[in-house]
């Protein structure tokens, strides 16, 4: 079984266009994260909930909106999208009170390609 | 905003040990070393995390300076399936956040 899935893992669009990435994982986790990796490969974070709670939003865009239903989904949905939003979008979970000593568990990525 | 240093990028022959380090001088001392690595095409995964005692486990091992400023991960035996982006991470319990640097990319030669 999947522990993090992402979909869709391939996403081409056309500029100012919207579109959503969704993201589910059955590993039991409370924390869910968003990160962006751009062309160089730097790896940012976006968004981090907790118990569907947002505690990390990054300086990023309010074109970026995250939202999670509950606990295991965390989905992300870009509004008016632009050329330098092509990169690959990660989803990565962990639990709180362990995740200093198991880390993050991270989906296999969505390449989003806005032309 | 990264709290370690790492090298660009490092060479290993297979089957031989690669020793990967990571400067983190600015550690407090709640603070634990993470290392990931992202395979090609893939997402980051978990390999190995200390706080102030060396770590074993059956992906790598994990030497920790006495001062804590710098750390290294060891692979024992480099495989072509090692070929990745080794990723050092300092996080603080209670923060939620992982700050990934630009890691070592590790280029193994058969």
């Amino acid at each position: 079984d999947t522990a993090v899935s992402q979909t869709p893992k391939y996403l081409v669009t056309q500029m100012g266009n919207d579109k959503s990435i969704k993201c589910e994982q059955n590993l039991g986790h409370d924390t869910m994260y968003w990160y962006k990796q751009d062309s160089k490969k730097f790896l940012k974070i976006m968004f981090s909930y907790n118990n569907k709670e947002l505690i990390i939003n990054e300086t990023v865009p309010n074109r970026f909106s995250p939202k999670s239903p509950d606990k295991a989904h965390l989905n992300l949905h870009i509004n008016s999208l632009e050329l330098g939003d092509s990169a690959v979008y990660f989803c990565a979970s962990s639990q709180q009170d362990r995740g200093h000593k198991i880390g993050q568990f991270f989906g296999p990525g969505t390449r989003l390609t806005v032309l | 905003d990264a709290k370690t240093t790492q090298p660009n990028s490092m060479e290993s022959n297979e089957e031989e040990p690669v020793h990967l380090p990571c400067n983190h001088s600015t550690i407090s001392g709640t603070d634990y070393i993470h290392w990931y690595r992202q395979l090609p095409s893939q997402g980051p995964e978990y390999v190995i995390h200390g706080l102030t005692s060396n770590v074993n486990n059956r992906m790598a091992s994990l030497a920790i300076a006495e001062d804590r400023k710098s750390s290294t991960l060891i692979l024992h035996r480099a495989t072509l399936r090692d070929a990745a982006v080794y990723y050092c991470i300092l996080y603080t319990p209670g923060t939620y956040k992982y700050i990934f640097g630009t890691g070592t990319r590790l280029k193994v030669l058969a």
